[in-house]
């Protein structure tokens, strides 16, 4: 069936380095992506989010980049903080999401 | 206050039990789901409803049945809980205008 997917289950970066996490897709259709990250216990917290008709957009220290040919999305994080640890996924859709398995971020100080 | 609300946060309960986990929302949106994360996975999608006459099920439906009692409520019920049925579920709603979905805190369920 149709998934959006993660190449890295794990990352590890220093403070102030900056992450790059990916995310592959199948559905060629797919309109509409977005990140969100998750805390320990909590829901998932908007991030950022791209349509198929835009390449990048950027944030405040995010940036999430679409290519379409290869049907993958990364989001760039700069100047990682601690406060970044978290784990990251990857969705697709207007309400009914599908989501990625998650990368899991670890910014040591 | 929370814009949308999950009861109980944490339950832990036996196999064959019958399970409802609540769903409230201020936001006054039509549209809510019912989601299920694993471990070091992602969330799947259980059920929704786009309004109170309106339901769907969802990629994972099976053991699982949902009531949309007022605009601002939806509720999951497991009608005989089995343990792997543990994991952590999650609310939200979804505004159409703004492409945003709110997410819940989430229920911790564990089924023994």
């Amino acid at each position: 069936g149709e998934s959006v997917g993660l190449h890295l289950p794990t990352l590890s970066v220093q403070e102030g380095d900056n992450s790059i996490i990916n995310c592959a897709y199948s559905n060629s259709a797919s309109d509409y992506f977005i990140w969100y990250k998750q805390e320990s216990g909590k829901g998932p917290q908007f991030i950022i989010d791209i349509r198929s008709n835009m390449d990048k957009r950027q944030g405040q220290r995010v940036t999430v980049l679409l290519n379409k040919t290869v049907k993958h999305l990364s989001l760039q994080i700069a100047a990682t903080q601690p406060g970044d640890s978290a784990v990251y996924f990857c969705a697709e859709g207007y309400g009914k999401l599908t989501f990625g398995q998650g990368t899991i971020l670890t910014v040591h100080p | 206050d929370a814009d949308v609300t999950q009861t109980p946060r944490n339950r832990i309960t036996k196999t064959g039990k019958r399970i409802m986990l609540e769903c409230s929302q201020t936001k006054g949106h039509d549209r809510m789901y019912w989601y299920r994360q694993d471990p070091g996975l992602g969330l799947r999608l259980i059920y929704y409803s786009f309004d109170v006459k309106d339901i769907n099920k969802g990629e994972i439906s099976d053991g699982y049945s949902v009531s949309r009692q007022a605009q601002a409520k939806f509720s999951l019920s497991l009608e005989s809980a089995i343990p792997n049925q543990t994991a952590l579920y999650f609310c939200a709603t979804y505004d159409p205008r703004t492409d945003t979905q709110y997410f819940g805190p989430g229920t911790r369920l564990t089924v023994l």
